[in-house]
């Protein structure tokens, strides 16, 4: 595709309930990024993909949040027992390669899932 | 840990005025600085980077930023405004040893004709 897709766009759901976001990088990019965004407050990472493997997932803030990346290509978060704060906006990235030092390749966004749990 | 604060979180001007968003940042290593862009219902866009080259960065849509180490700051600027600049902007931080970058609050910029 031309961007980075990102389903469902909105989702509702219960406190208590699992749920799953779906990110679809743009083609070719081994490097895929999770942010959160909360109302007024900037994107924070929760974990980084380079290729299959999780490289970096100090950002996830407990053990109910999980991301998984197959085949290295599309991606999903799940979050167990979701509770109300988690809440927000939750962005994926792509870029051609991942390195540490992020300012060497561009990070393209996609356009984010709305949670709200209820 | 690396950090930025971004002043201001809604900053109104004229259309034609000029546009200044400031950024001040905090990191023990020598930053990657940047400028993203994000308009309603749309991802994030980088506007421009600062990786350690040049400290006066263009970027697109007539948009720059002067990294200035003493003031640890990282502010963006465009001379004239136009309405379509009207978005919400985020200063980031990264650096050679992270994955993660680390983003601002944001500033919703509102130009009025």
């Amino acid at each position: 595709g031309a961007g980075v897709s990102q389903t469902p766009s909105n989702k509702v759901t219960e406190k208590g309930k699992y749920v799953e976001l779906r990110c679809d990088p743009i083609s070719g990019h081994t490097a895929l990024y999770w942010y959160r965004q909360s109302l007024g407050q900037g994107p924070e990472f929760l974990i980084y993909f380079q290729g299959t493997g999780a490289a970096d997932d100090s950002g996830l803030p407990n053990d109910r949040f999980f991301a998984v990346r197959p085949e290295g290509s599309v991606s999903t978060l799940k979050i167990q027992r979701t509770e109300r704060g988690d809440s927000a906006v939750y962005l994926c990235a792509s870029s051609l390669m991942g390195t540490a030092g992020t300012g060497l390749v561009e990070q393209y966004f996609g356009p984010g899932t709305r949670l709200t749990v209820t | 840990a690396q950090s930025v604060t971004q002043l201001g979180s809604h900053v109104s001007v004229s259309e034609g005025a000029l546009v200044l968003l400031r950024c001040n940042y905090s990191s023990s290593v020598p930053p990657y600085l940047f400028w993203y862009v994000q308009y309603p219902n749309q991802g994030l866009q980088l506007l421009l980077k600062y990786t350690s080259a040049a400290t006066l960065v263009k970027g697109i849509n007539g948009f720059e930023a002067e990294f200035k180490k003493s003031e640890t700051s990282f502010h963006l600027t465009k001379p004239s405004a136009h309405m379509s600049d009207a978005a919400e902007y985020f200063c980031a931080v990264s650096d050679h040893l992270n994955n993660d970058m680390r983003f601002g609050a944001g500033t919703r910029l509102t130009v009025k004709p």
